[in-house]
């Protein structure tokens, strides 16, 4: 069965750092989601990545998905508190096109300190 | 604009009685997701319907749990004789699949705590 591993567990980080979030597949990814989660609400969804190379940007956050599309990076820029969270990947599971269940990685806690 | 609700938010039960939480999708959505998450962990997969049919179940999900979705479109999980392990959040995500393409989007879950 296919597992994403997520690096680093944690991060804290002065506002105004960039920081990179990696989710790393035991297999080859389909489809690959980012979500973020405030603590004791749902995910609010980021973005998705499907092919090879590809490379998405909303305001000061970018993801990728490497070419070989096992591992994906989240980059955020000059972070602030309202990036504060924990960050989730999630890969449309089982390799099939038509399972829309997800796997997630066991998140990334971020802290931005003021 | 109306995203994915949950109901209740929040439920404390006795060991052994049961709990039901209902979930709205988005109205043109025609897949819905159910998932557990547990405190430091990402969501597991336990269910899901297309319209008001399940496809799927996960291990995860025992004979005491039971989904429905009689009408495609809000849904049910029903809990029976609830179990101090069944403590977690149940967190509930539709979505509308387009030329191969899907986006989850989910509710702020029922946190459920088992005492």
């Amino acid at each position: 069965s296919q597992e994403l591993e997520q690096s680093p567990q944690s991060l804290i980080v002065q506002e105004g750092k960039n920081l990179t979030i990696n989710c790393t597949s035991s297999k080859t990814l389909y489809g690959l989601y980012w979500y973020k989660q405030k603590y004791g609400e749902g995910l609010i969804f980021l973005m998705m990545l499907q092919k090879g190379g590809e490379e998405k940007s909303h305001e000061k956050i970018t993801a990728k998905l490497d070419e070989k599309k096992q591992q994906s990076s989240l980059h955020i820029t000059a972070s602030q508190p309202s990036h504060a969270g924990i960050y989730l990947c999630g890969a449309a599971g089982g390799g099939s096109s038509n399972t829309g269940k997800l796997i997630f990685g066991q998140g990334t806690t971020l802290q931005v300190k003021p | 604009d109306t995203g994915v609700s949950q109901d209740p938010r929040h439920k404390i039960t006795k060991r052994g009685q049961n709990v039901t939480f209902r979930c709205d999708p988005i109205s043109e959505h025609n897949r819905l997701y159910w998932y557990r998450q547990t405190l430091g962990q990402g969501p597991e997969f336990l269910t899901y319907f297309q319209n008001e049919a399940q496809l799927e179940k996960s291990r995860l999900l025992s004979d005491r749990f039971s989904a429905e979705r009689p009408k495609g479109s809000f849904s049910t999980l029903e809990i029976q004789r609830t179990e101090q392990g069944d403590s977690a959040m149940y967190l509930c995500a539709s979505s509308q699949r387009r030329g191969g393409e899907e986006t989850q989007y989910f509710g702020p879950g029922t946190r459920l705590l088992v005492l």
